[in-house]
């Protein structure tokens, strides 16, 4: 069965360091999305790909979040730099069609 | 704008009872409605979903949730609970048509007792 993989699974970085996440999405799926969940919180939505555009991006802090899909396939999200309170985990998830999510493993970010 | 509360953090309950984990929800317009699970170390895997069609929906493993429009609600249910449900369960809420854009809830721990 095909699966959403995200690496790394583990990331521990210092403050003011540069990280990057890497997702690739199940094959054929056009939405791709980035989640951020902290401990015991839900997951937020950080950005919503269609293909290679972004459809939302609403709560993604842009003064050091990135995030790109120039192909329309595998995505990445980065982060510069690293802050104290984005220890997190980073999920990704794909979308055949609205309503329908997979998600992956995700990453778990500790920032020391 | 669309929001939505998970009105326990934490459900206790004993293998063989009944499941209770409850869910209300705020949107502007017609809202689709989700259950997720989320076990240790796992993605989050879908349980069932709501998009306007038939109020009550059964969800995999045997749960089911039932909307209710009136009460801006969407419970989740289980006739009798089994040690595998031990899990996080968000409720989810997004706008019916166009664009799915989820708001996910802060999560409700369920914890099974032998």
């Amino acid at each position: 069965e095909a699966e959403v993989a995200q690496s790394p699974r583990y990331k521990i970085t210092e403050k003011s360091q540069a990280v990057a996440f890497w997702c690739d999405p199940i094959s054929g799926h056009a939405t791709l999305y980035w989640y951020r969940q902290i401990l015991g919180q839900g997951p937020e939505l950080l950005v919503q790909f269609q293909d290679e555009s972004v459809v939302d991006d609403s709560q993604l802090p842009k003064d050091r979040f990135s995030a790109e899909r120039l192909k329309g396939v595998d995505s990445t999200l980065k982060i510069q730099p690293a802050e104290l309170g984005d220890s997190a985990m980073y999920l990704c998830a794909s979308s055949p069609r609205p309503y329908e999510q997979y998600f992956g493993p995700g990453t778990r970010l500790t920032v020391t | 704008a669309q929001s939505v509360t998970q009105l326990d953090s934490h459900v206790s309950v004993s293998e063989g009872t009944p499941v209770l984990l409850r869910c209300n929800y705020s949107s502007s317009y017609s809202p689709s409605l989700f259950w997720y699970v989320q076990h240790p170390n796992k993605g989050l895997q879908l349980l069932l979903k709501y998009t306007s069609a038939a109020t009550l929906v059964k969800g995999i493993n045997g749960f089911e949730a039932e909307f209710k429009k009136s009460e801006t609600s969407f419970h989740l249910t289980k006739p009798s609970a089994h040690m595998s449900d031990a899990a996080e369960y968000f409720c989810v809420v997004s706008l019916s048509g166009g664009s799915y854009i989820p708001t996910f809830g802060r999560g409700t721990s369920l914890i099974v007792h032998p």
